[in-house]
This record gives structure tokens, C-alpha cells and sequence, in this order.
């Protein structure tokens, strides 16, 4: 089956800093990529759309500038937390459609566990 | 609006029982719908969806879903539940407009007791 994986799993920062958290697609070519928010016991928040060459869409109420999402190739996705806050502190999951169809499942990766200081 | 209902938040069912998880959804028409589960701190794992067809849709793990238009209704269910099937179950409704996108419910934690 289709697999996805996310780096890194856990990531402990600064406040201030940022963090990139990488998505791959690892045996199909992905155009269309998603990142959800998770806060604990709760589901997941669908951030943005991020799109192969092309720039993301985002989800009412996510701050673009504070998210960016770099989709640079059909295989590789990136969400970087630009000047981390203790609120920013998540779990971060993305997700990817095999293209052979609109309609498909998506598969998501093992998420990344962000925690600021 | 969008949205997704899954109005438990948590299903408690003792080993061997049926379960069932329940979620209603939003859009008129051909919804497409799925469910997945999640276990501690990992990803979503696919267990099925409805696209079109029979009403009744078969998932990994021994999990079936029904379609129930007139209910706007996707419940998942399992003829006889195991300890391994507690997790956190999310249904999930696609939405056209742009990439297909999927809005998930709240999500249902499932407790099976030996």
C-alpha cells in the first residue's frame, strides 16, 4: 500500500524559532497534499492545501505567514511553524491522495509531535 | 456547513459484542464518506468508504459501514469487537470545490473491555 511518512516525529523548540516538518510520499507521486492540526482529544483541523508548484490553500483562520507550506515536488511537501509560540504546540499530520483517483482515500503520515517551550 | 457529526465521544463495548460508532453527516445528494482510526500518538489508518453502490460497505479489520440516506447516516460497526479495536475513530466527508478535501468529525473513542 501507499505509504507516507513524516519527519520529524517529535520536535522540541524555542520559542521564537521555527520548525520544518517534512511530508513524503514514498512509492506514488502526490499533487495534492493536506496538513491537519490535532489538538489533544480532539480531531483533526484541516489547515491548508498544498499544491505541487503552485502556492498552498489555506483554511479559514490559518495565518499563511505563520504556516508556511512548501510543496516543491510530487513527492515532498513542507510546513514550516515560523516563530514558534507555546500555542503552536501540536500534533501535525499530513495526508496524500494517490492520484489514481479524486475519490481515493487518503493516506496520512505518522504525524509530528511539536511541543514549544 | 460543513460538517460531520459523530455525536459520542466515547463507545464503551466488552470483548465479543457488536459495536457500533456513530456519525451523520451534512451534504445532500452523493456524499462520499469514509472512517478511519487512530491509535496513540500515529497517523490515521484508511478502514473504509462509501462512494457509491451497496449501502453497505466492507473495511479492513472486520469493520462494516451503512449508508442510510434517508438518515444521513454512516455508522461504523463490527459484528464482535476485540480489546485491539480500542482506538480513536474518526468519520470523515469529502467535499468538492477544490482538491477534495476531507472534514472530519470530532472523532469517537472506542473501549473494549476483555
Amino acid at each position: 500500500g501507499a505509504v507516507v511518512s513524516q519527519h520529524p516525529s517529535w520536535v522540541i523548540c524555542k520559542s521564537g524559532t521555527s520548525v520544518k516538518i517534512e511530508c513524503r510520499s514514498l512509492d506514488f507521486q502526490a499533487t495534492t497534499m493536506f496538513w491537519y492540526r490535532q489538538f489533544p482529544k480532539q480531531s483533526l483541523m484541516l489547515m491548508a492545501t498544498s499544491n505541487e508548484g503552485s502556492k498552498a490553500t489555506y483554511e479559514q483562520g490559518v495565518e499563511k505567514d505563520k504556516f508556511l507550506i512548501n510543496h516543491a515536488s510530487l513527492t515532498l511537501s513542507t510546513l514550516t511553524v515560523t516563530s514558534a509560540h507555546p500555542e503552536d504546540s501540536s500534533f501535525y499530520i499530513c495526508s496524500a491522495r494517490r492520484p489514481s483517483g479524486d475519490t481515493g482515500e487518503l493516506f496520512f503520515g505518522e504525524g509530528s509531535r511539536l511541543t514549544v517551550l | 456547513a460543513q460538517s460531520v457529526a459523530q455525536p459520542e465521544d466515547q463507545v464503551n463495548v466488552a470483548e465479543g459484542n457488536p459495536l457500533t460508532v456513530k456519525c451523520t453527516y451534512s451534504v445532500s445528494g452523493n456524499p462520499y464518506l469514509f472512517w478511519y482510526v487512530q491509535y496513540p500518538n500515529r497517523g490515521l489508518q484508511f478502514l473504509l468508504k462509501y462512494i457509491t453502490g451497496d449501502n453497505l460497505v466492507k473495511g479492513s479489520y472486520g469493520f462494516e459501514a451503512e449508508f442510510n440516506k434517508s438518515q444521513t447516516s454512516f455508522h461504523l460497526k463490527k459484528p464482535s469487537a476485540l480489546v485491539s479495536d480500542s482506538a480513536l475513530y474518526f468519520c470523515a466527508e469529502m467535499f468538492s470545490g477544490g482538491y477534495n478535501k476531507l472534514i472530519f468529525g470530532a472523532g469517537t473513542r472506542l473501549a473494549v473491555h476483555p
